[in-house]
């Protein structure tokens, strides 16, 4: 069956556009995550959403950072006025569901790099 | 805030060898704590351990979980070059929020 995939895999952008990085997850899982992972760091936890629960905003470094998820599936996550620093590879999860004892599903990542 | 310490931050090792990999973590409404290995890009699932003292294993890997003093060990044995990864740990709370260390990167030398 299909993975989590992601879109585009490397995008390069200048500093000061915005950004929308792309993650369809697997069919089915209602958890999905997205996590932030710069060289040779642990990964960085951004948002989790949850079926139709509020999501869990608590990771997001900045205001510039948002996400969303339509229909219960496809999730976009949108950085505005992208800095040097946003850049990094950013990878998003899915799980079949909550309560902390389901394991994630990695998609492949974007790699943003900011001139 | 929650926090998960990894050590070793790095090991070298020949084929054969076994090595250990440790995580401690300090995390607030604990349900699970997940292992992952990252070879490339996306980290891949190892185990998930839920109570303390049971070992996990699969083939040369296993795990377990001391809930008590709050760590985990990755044990392989019999090590391969193909080990050679970053292996990550994730204490999850039970809301499903998962909390990744720095990770051990792990080389296996022929």
């Amino acid at each position: 069956g299909a993975g989590v995939s992601q879109s585009p895999s490397n995008k390069v952008t200048e500093k000061g556009k915005d950004v929308e990085l792309r993650c369809d997850p697997i069919s089915g899982h209602t958890a999905l995550y997205w996590y932030r992972q710069s060289l040779g760091q642990g990964l960085e936890f951004l948002i989790y959403f949850q079926g139709n629960s509020a999501p869990d905003k608590s990771g997001l470094p900045s205001d510039r950072f948002s996400a969303e998820r339509t229909g219960g599936s496809v999730s976009t996550l949108t950085i505005q006025r992208t800095q040097q620093e946003d850049s990094a590879v950013y990878l998003c999860a899915s799980s079949l569901g909550s309560g902390g004892v389901y394991e994630q599903y990695f998609g492949p990542g974007t790699r943003l790099t900011v001139t | 805030e929650d926090k998960v310490v990894q050590s070793p931050l790095s090991l070298v090792v020949h084929e054969g060898d076994t090595v250990t990999l440790n995580c401690s973590y300090e995390v607030t409404n604990f349900r699970s704590l997940l292992w992952y290995k990252q070879e490339k890009k996306a980290p891949t699932f190892l185990f998930m351990l839920t109570s303390s003292g049971i070992e996990k294993k699969s083939g040369r890997l296993s795990s377990i979980l001391d809930k008590k003093e709050l760590f985990s060990i990755l044990n392989i044995t019999a090590t391969q070059t193909g080990d050679s990864a970053v292996y990550l740990c994730a204490p999850n709370t039970n809301a499903g929020k998962s909390t990744f260390g720095d990770g051990t990167t792990l080389t296996v030398k022929p």
